[in-house]
C-alpha cells in the first residue's frame, strides 16, 4: 500500500498566483480530508469528502479556497489568488468511514507564498 | 465550537521514565478518540485509538479515557529519546467523521 500521496511536497509561489495541491487517497478509503497546519493554529480541518461528495466545508477560510474530488482516487485543493497568510503545511488524509479507526495522513505540502 | 485542549509543553522526562500526556474535550457526545505522534517536519502518525472508558494498552503505550470528565490521556512507559515528538489528541465530532485536533504537546525524552 503506497499510502496517501500528496504533490507537490514543497511549493513556493508569489502572492496573487494560483496554487493547486493534489492528493491520492489510499485505495478503498471512502473519506478524504484536507487539513492545514500552522504553528499558531495547529491542525485545522478545511473540508472533507465522503464517497467523493463534499460533506463539510465550514473550515474553508474564504472563497479563495476551493476543493474538488472528481473521483475516488484524486482530490485537489486550489487557492486563487494566494496570499502570504496562506503559507502553511497542507495535509490530506483518508479513511474508511465504515470503521472509525483513525485517518492516514499524506506527507503534506509545504506552501510558501511570498 | 468543539474544542480539544492540550498543554503545549515542552514536557521533559528522563529516559526510562513514564511520560503522561493529557487532553480535555468539550463535545460530550464524542465517542472516538485518537492519539497521533508527529515528528518535526513529518506528518501525524496514528499510535492509539480508544472508544470506551478505562485503559487500553499497546506495547509501551496506554490510552486512558474518562467520558464523564471529558478527559483522555496517553502514558508512555520506559520513555526513549526516539519518543521525542509532538503528541496530538484528536476527537471525532459526534455525528460526523471529522476530527478536531488539539494543538499538541511537545515531549522531550532526555538521554
Amino acid at each position: 500500500d503506497a499510502g496517501v500521496i500528496q504533490s507537490p511536497r514543497h511549493e513556493v509561489t508569489e502572492m496573487g498566483q494560483e496554487v493547486t495541491l493534489r492528493c491520492k487517497p489510499i485505495s478503498g478509503h471512502n473519506s478524504l480530508f484536507w487539513y492545514r497546519q500552522t504553528m499558531m493554529r495547529g491542525l485545522e480541518l478545511l473540508i472533507y469528502f465522503n464517497n467523493n461528495v463534499p460533506i463539510d466545508d465550514s473550515g474553508m477560510p474564504e472563497d479563495r479556497f476551493s476543493a474538488k474530488m472528481p473521483n475516488a482516487s484524486f482530490s485537489t485543493l486550489k487557492i486563487q489568488p494566494s496570499e502570504p497568510r496562506d503559507s502553511a503545511v497542507y495535509f490530506c488524509a483518508s479513511s474508511k468511514t465504515s470503521i472509525a479507526n483513525g485517518y492516514t495522513f499524506g506527507s503534506g505540502t509545504r506552501l510558501t507564498v511570498v | 465550537q468543539k474544542e480539544v485542549e492540550q498543554n503545549s509543553g515542552p514536557l521533559s522526562v528522563p529516559e526510562g521514565a513514564i511520560a503522561s500526556l493529557n487532553c480535555t474535550y468539550s463535545d460530550r457526545g464524542s465517542q472516538s478518540f485518537f492519539w497521533y505522534r508527529q515528528y518535526s517536519g513529518k506528518s501525524p502518525e496514528l499510535i492509539m485509538s480508544i472508544y470506551s472508558n478505562g485503559d487500553k494498552e499497546d506495547g509501551r503505550f496506554t490510552a486512558q479515557l474518562n467520558k464523564a470528565s471529558q478527559y483522555v490521556s496517553l502514558l508512555i512507559r520506559d520513555s526513549q529519546p526516539s519518543d521525542s515528538a509532538t503528541y496530538l489528541c484528536a476527537v471525532m465530532v459526534s455525528g460526523t467523521y471529522k476530527y478536531i485536533f488539539g494543538t499538541g504537546t511537545r515531549l522531550k525524552v532526555l538521554a
